[in-house]
């Protein structure tokens, strides 16, 4: 049964490019959160993506935007990329419901800008 | 505004020894309190968690206490050892399903042979 999956595993950008990063979430699963992790930091909570829409988002700006596919895979977009948006960024994946909260996390994906 | 506070920021515990995190959080509205466990280059793993009908839970060597009263809760970590050493999150948010996970800023933990 495979996990939650995310890629690609690094990425390098320049300030004012566009990204788009991916996840599967674990077998079973419907609803995929999004995490930011800094360094040195406990994960940032972003949005999250149940039934192809956002339930829930956290305090970022507009330049972060997401989908969810009716496979429950999901993807997140940044746009004009700034250099404090280099950090791990981490998918979750839950079953809404379960009716418990048990997230279950990816690997990350390594964001960089220059 | 960070909803949960974590302490202390590093620890150094000897094989065989107990490592305690602690954490402490203001919504009451907080009633699922998960633990992570993340290695460098991975993402975080549930260790363990609680909710606060118990003041306690066991698996293995990772114990959570919790007090409802004072808002605290912690890990502890017995007869620790070296492949213990990791970054633990604390993390908190309503039990229902669907919330998003308010996490610490994490407790990096070394075990010394």
């Amino acid at each position: 049964d495979a996990g939650v999956t995310q890629s690609p595993t690094h990425l390098i950008k320049t300030r004012g490019q566009q990204v788009t990063l991916r996840c599967s979430p674990k077998s079973g699963h419907d609803t995929v959160s999004w995490y930011q992790q800094a360094l040195g930091q406990g994960p940032q909570f972003i949005f999250q993506y149940y039934e192809e829409e956002e339930r829930q988002r956290g305090n970022f700006p507009d330049r972060f935007s997401g989908h969810q596919f009716p496979n429950y895979s999901s993807e997140l977009n940044v746009n004009a990329l700034l250099l404090g948006d280099s950090a791990l960024y981490l998918c979750a994946s839950s079953l809404l419901a379960g009716g418990r909260n048990e997230q279950f996390f990816g690997p990350g994906t390594r964001l960089t800008v220059l | 505004q960070q909803q949960v506070k974590q302490s202390p920021q590093s620890l150094i515990v000897q094989k065989g020894g107990i490592s305690i995190i602690n954490c402490a959080y203001e919504n009451t509205a907080f009633d699922y309190f998960p633990w992570y466990q993340q290695f460098p280059g991975k993402g975080p793993a549930l260790l363990i968690a609680i909710r606060p009908d118990v003041s306690e839970k066991k698996e293995g060597r990772f114990t959570i206490s919790f007090n409802k009263s004072a808002k605290q809760f912690s890990l502890h970590i017995m007869d620790s050892q070296p492949g213990d050493s990791a970054t633990y999150f604390c993390a908190a948010s309503p039990a229902n399903s669907g919330y998003a996970l308010n996490f610490g800023k994490g407790t990096s933990l070394l075990v010394t042979p």
